[in-house]
């Protein structure tokens, strides 16, 4: 069975500075990988998402991701992070060929002090 | 073009109970995918509905049921409420099953079990 570490459940960043957020996978194929973000209230928006191909995904606002293999890995980064970025991140591991029945890490919460 | 839609956005039960939460995916989105998300964690897969079929099932007992209509919107009933099933409900809608088809997630329904 798949499953997704977050190991941060909380980090603080100041406006502009760069940010990165850690996610571990395990998974016995490859994994269809996603990065969502949930702002208070409300439902999860899809960043990005790694099906195949080129490991460094781009998404919307900004981000980036990284898929490491050698390392279960696909952290979420952005070079200068911006007040209306705080929200909660969430990782999530496809199963198979269905976007649909994900499993989510715990999430991550991101404050931004001015 | 109308997104995903929830309803109720509040609902308060008392153990025991029984509730139908609702769900109108967005046009075009023929798979529906239900998701319980308890308080500091991640979305756990409940099951999916792909055109009005129960296509996967994650680690919920029976009591929790869906149904899936002509028109593609969705509901989840839960039986025989307990407390563990406070949570914030999500529905989430794509365009078909294909791992390339996004996830479009609604708001949610709060749950209270009291």
């Amino acid at each position: 069975a798949q499953s997704v570490t977050q190991p941060d459940i909380h980090i603080t960043v100041s406006e502009g500075a760069s940010l990165e957020l850690r996610c571990n996978y395990s998974y016995g194929a490859t994994p269809y990988l996603f990065w969502y973000v949930q702002s208070p209230g409300q439902g999860l928006q899809l960043l990005l998402k790694y099906f195949s191909g080129d490991t460094l995904v781009q998404g919307i606002k900004g981000f980036e991701a990284e898929f490491k293999r050698s390392q279960s890995s696909f952290n979420l980064r952005k070079p200068s992070v911006h007040w209306s970025d705080a929200a909660e991140y969430f990782c999530a591991v496809g199963a198979g060929t269905n976007a649909g029945k994900s499993t989510f890490g715990d999430g991550t919460t991101l404050t931004v002090k001015p | 073009e109308t997104g995903v839609t929830q309803s109720p956005t509040h609902l308060i039960k008392t153990r025991g109970q029984q509730v139908t939460l609702r769900c109108s995916s967005q046009s075009g989105h023929n798979t529906v995918s239900w998701y319980q998300q308890a308080l500091g964690q991640g979305p756990q897969f409940i099951f999916q509905y792909y055109r009005e079929e129960e296509n996967g099932r994650g680690n919920f007992p029976p009591r929790f049921s869906g149904l899936q209509f002509p028109n593609y919107s969705s509901e989840l009933n839960v039986n025989a409420l307990e407390l563990d099933d406070s949570a914030l409900y999500l529905c989430a809608s794509s365009r078909d099953r294909a791992p390339n088809s996004p996830l479009h997630f609604g708001n949610g329904t709060r749950l209270t079990v009291t």
